[in-house]
């Protein structure tokens, strides 16, 4: 079965230092990946997801990840933060059940992002 | 361009009573829908999806139940909420043969 470990539930950051959130999946296919970004009270936005070809993958708001298959990880960074990057953060797995298409989703990762 | 929404945005419930929630799509046919609820700390939990008109299934047994009247909306429902209902409530959409989730607003629902 898939599945997603997000390492840490919180991260804390300073204005302008580099953001990096874990996330390492479980998947016996080759599985889609996808990071979400959540603020308060309010739905998922989908900042970006790999599928196929190129591993690096960049997204909306200057976020990046990269596929590592050999290391089972999707990593999320962006080189600078931003006060309006503190929301939570959400890696999800691509499941395939009884031919239909879903998301596993890990426990999330709160970013904090301090002056 | 596709929307989704839902209502409503916060709720106030005591035990006991009943439930419905509401989803509907724009802007698109044929979505794949889902329920999810959001906990605390806890993620979210897929609790059903559709893949079409009355066709519902189930991740987790519970005293929740779903429907598709139409292609376009989902209803969530309880006909007796316990304390352990309380949550946030997402509804999502992708398309056809599509892992891209797409994301409503959300419903608080405080059981109380």
């Amino acid at each position: 079965a898939q599945s997603v470990t997000q390492l840490g539930s919180h991260v804390s950051v300073s204005e302008g230092a580099l953001v990096l959130l874990r996330c390492n999946y479980s998947s016996s296919v080759p599985p889609y990946l996808f990071w979400y970004v959540q603020y308060p009270n309010q739905g998922l936005q989908l900042l970006l997801k790999y599928t196929t070809g190129a591993t690096l993958v960049k997204g909306i708001n200057g976020f990046e990840a990269e596929f590592k298959k050999s290391e089972t990880s999707f990593h999320l960074t962006k080189p600078s933060a931003h006060m309006s990057d503190a929301a939570e953060y959400f890696c999800a797995v691509s499941v395939t059940n009884s031919g239909y298409s879903t998301l596993t989703f890990g426990k999330g990762t709160m970013l904090l992002v301090s002056p | 361009s596709q929307t989704i929404h839902q209502w409503p945005a916060t709720l106030v419930q005591p035990v006991g009573s009943p439930l419905s929630l509401e989803c509907t799509v724009e802007g698109t046919s044929n979505p794949n829908l889902y329920w999810y609820r959001q906990a605390a700390g806890r993620g979210l939990q897929l609790l059903f999806y559709s893949v079409g008109i009355g066709q519902i299934s189930s991740e987790v047994p519970q005293n929740l139940s779903a429907s598709r009247p139409q292609d376009r909306q989902f209803i969530l429902s309880s006909k007796k909420l316990l304390l352990s209902d309380s949550g946030f409530y997402l509804c999502a959409w992708s398309r056809l043969d599509s892992y891209e989730q797409y994301f409503g607003p959300g419903t608080r629902l405080t059981v109380t």
